[in-house]
C-alpha cells in the first residue's frame, strides 16, 4: 500500500489559515487522497478527499499537486476546535478501501 | 451526514472476562465495517474487516478467537474481546461504509475505551 509522510506537528494561531502538507510519492493512478482528523478521545472524522482536481467543502480545501505526489489540506481560518491530529491517507477500491494510518500531524491552535 | 454509533463509550472489566462492543450505522446500511485499535500516542491499527453476512477478515497478528466479530445485519457489527487481559486495554474504534460509489468516505464511531484491571 502506498504510504504518506506528514510532519509530526504544526502550530497555528486562531483565525489564521493553516496549510497541512502530505507527501505520497508512491501514489498509484487509482489512489484517492483522503483526509481525516481525530480529536482527543474521539473517533476520526472525515474532512475531505480528492483524486486529481482541487476540492473544496465547508470544512476545508484540498490542493493536489499536478503530479499527485503531494497534497495540502487548507483550513482557511483555524479555530480552537480545529486542534486535532490530521491524517492523510491513500485508498482505492481494490483494497476494499482499507485505510492505512500513519501518525498524522498534530495541529495546535493558539488563541 | 451518515452517523455511526458505538457503544459503550468506555468500559472497565476484570481480567478474564469478556466485553462486547457494538457498532451501529444509524441512517445507512453498512455493507462493510472495519474495527481498529489505537494505543496512546499511536495511530489506528486495523484489526479486521467484516462484510455483512460473512466471516470477518483479520489482519495479520490479530487473534480471531480472541476478538470475535459478528456482522449479522446491515446496521450492526459487534466486537467481543474474550478473556480480556490488561494488555487488551486500548481504544477500539469501528468504521462503516455503505454500498455505493467507491472511495466514498468512511464514517467512524466515537470509540470505546477499554480498561482491563
Amino acid at each position: 500500500d502506498a504510504k504518506t509522510t506528514q510532519p509530526n506537528s504544526m502550530e497555528s494561531n486562531e483565525e489564521e489559515p493553516v496549510h497541512l502538507p502530505c507527501n505520497h510519492s508512491t501514489i498509484s493512478g487509482t489512489d484517492y487522497i483522503h483526509w481525516y482528523r481525530q480529536l482527543p478521545s474521539q473517533g476520526p472524522e472525515y474532512v475531505i478527499h480528492g483524486l486529481t482536481s482541487n476540492v473544496n467543502n465547508r470544512m476545508a480545501s484540498l490542493a493536489i499537486a499536478e503530479d499527485r505526489k503531494s497534497s495540502t489540506l487548507i483550513l482557511h481560518r483555524a479555530t480552537l476546535r480545529d486542534a486535532a491530529v490530521y491524517y492523510c491517507i491513500l485508498t482505492n477500491a481494490g483494497n476494499n478501501r482499507k485505510l492505512i494510518w500513519g501518525l498524522g500531524t498534530s495541529l495546535a491552535v493558539n488563541p | 451526514g451518515a452517523v455511526v454509533s458505538q457503544h459503550p463509550s468506555w468500559v472497565i472489566c476484570k481480567s478474564g472476562t469478556s466485553v462486547k462492543i457494538e457498532c451501529r450505522s444509524l441512517d445507512f446500511q453498512a455493507t462493510t465495517m472495519f474495527w481498529y485499535r489505537q494505543f496512546p500516542k499511536q495511530s489506528l491499527m486495523l484489526m479486521a474487516t467484516s462484510n455483512e453476512g460473512s466471516k470477518a477478515t483479520y489482519e495479520q497478528g490479530v487473534e480471531k478467537d480472541k476478538f470475535l466479530i459478528n456482522h449479522a445485519s446491515l446496521t450492526l457489527s459487534t466486537l467481543t474481546v474474550t478473556s480480556a487481559h490488561p494488555e487488551d486495554s486500548s481504544f477500539y474504534i469501528c468504521s462503516a461504509r455503505g454500498a455505493g460509489r467507491g472511495n466514498s468516505p468512511l464514517h467512524f464511531g466515537n470509540g470505546t475505551r477499554l480498561t482491563v484491571t
